[in-house]
């Protein structure tokens, strides 16, 4: 099975850099994904990392490191509407699971 | 428009009244899914399937039951609901493997009395 540990609160202002951690423990290992979620709408797909490094996608990235079985998404010149909750996401080798982090809320203040 | 729909969107019923919530997709993916949100707990899978026939447990199926006769439907069915079972789900799907990009519906918010 998979166990996916992210930050629950994160607070920010305007204009500022954010990044939301995700370290994840599995049998087998696939891929890290990330998506946003406004109140309880449906989720949106925002990057997926299956190699080490950096995935830029505008102000938006997302980090892996296989070896430390961590990721990051970097959520940069943050912006009101960027106020959601960002979920990680890992689909293990051995199977097509796809088990999702409790999820991050992040908070835009002006 | 492409889009995964789910009916109903609210439901609120009875402790042991069967119910079916329906799920489609127009986009002719391969990979359907369950998934339940619950507050602190984030998405976690009921059910997915990888085609037509082929379905199989996610990390929490007790309670649940699922049918993918044809490749765009794919029902979540609650055959004795419990008040456990209050919750919001959502179905998504993905062009043919869960590490895709999945594309989710909006949520039917169940209450189980």
């Amino acid at each position: 099975g998979q166990s996916l540990e992210q930050p629950s609160e994160v607070t920010a202002v305007e204009g500022a850099i954010v990044q939301i951690n995700c370290t994840y423990q599995t049998s087998g290992f696939y891929g890290l994904s990330w998506y946003q979620q406004h109140d309880g709408g449906a989720p949106t797909f925002l990057s997926y990392n299956a190699l080490d490094g950096l995935e830029e996608t505008g102000r938006f990235s997302s980090f892996l490191s296989r070896s430390d079985s961590y990721g990051y998404l970097l959520l940069q010149e943050l912006q009101m509407k960027d106020s959601a909750s960002y979920f990680c996401a890992v689909r293990d080798e051995g199977d097509y699971k796809l088990s999702f982090g409790a999820g991050t809320t992040v908070t835009v203040r002006a | 428009e492409a889009q995964v729909t789910q009916n109903p969107r609210y439901l609120i019923t009875v402790t042991g009244k069967k119910l079916t919530v329906t799920c489609s997709q127009n986009m002719n993916h391969e990979y359907m899914s369950w998934y339940r949100q619950d507050p602190g707990l984030g998405l976690r899978q009921i059910y997915y399937s990888m085609n037509v026939e082929v379905t199989d447990k996610g990390d929490v199926p007790e309670g649940y039951k699922v049918s993918r006769k044809e490749k765009r439907n794919f029902p979540l069915i609650l055959e004795s609901p419990s008040p456990n079972q209050t919750s919001l789900y959502f179905c998504a799907s993905s062009p043919d493997r869960g590490d895709q990009p999945q594309h989710f519906g909006d949520g039917t918010r169940l209450s189980i009395l």
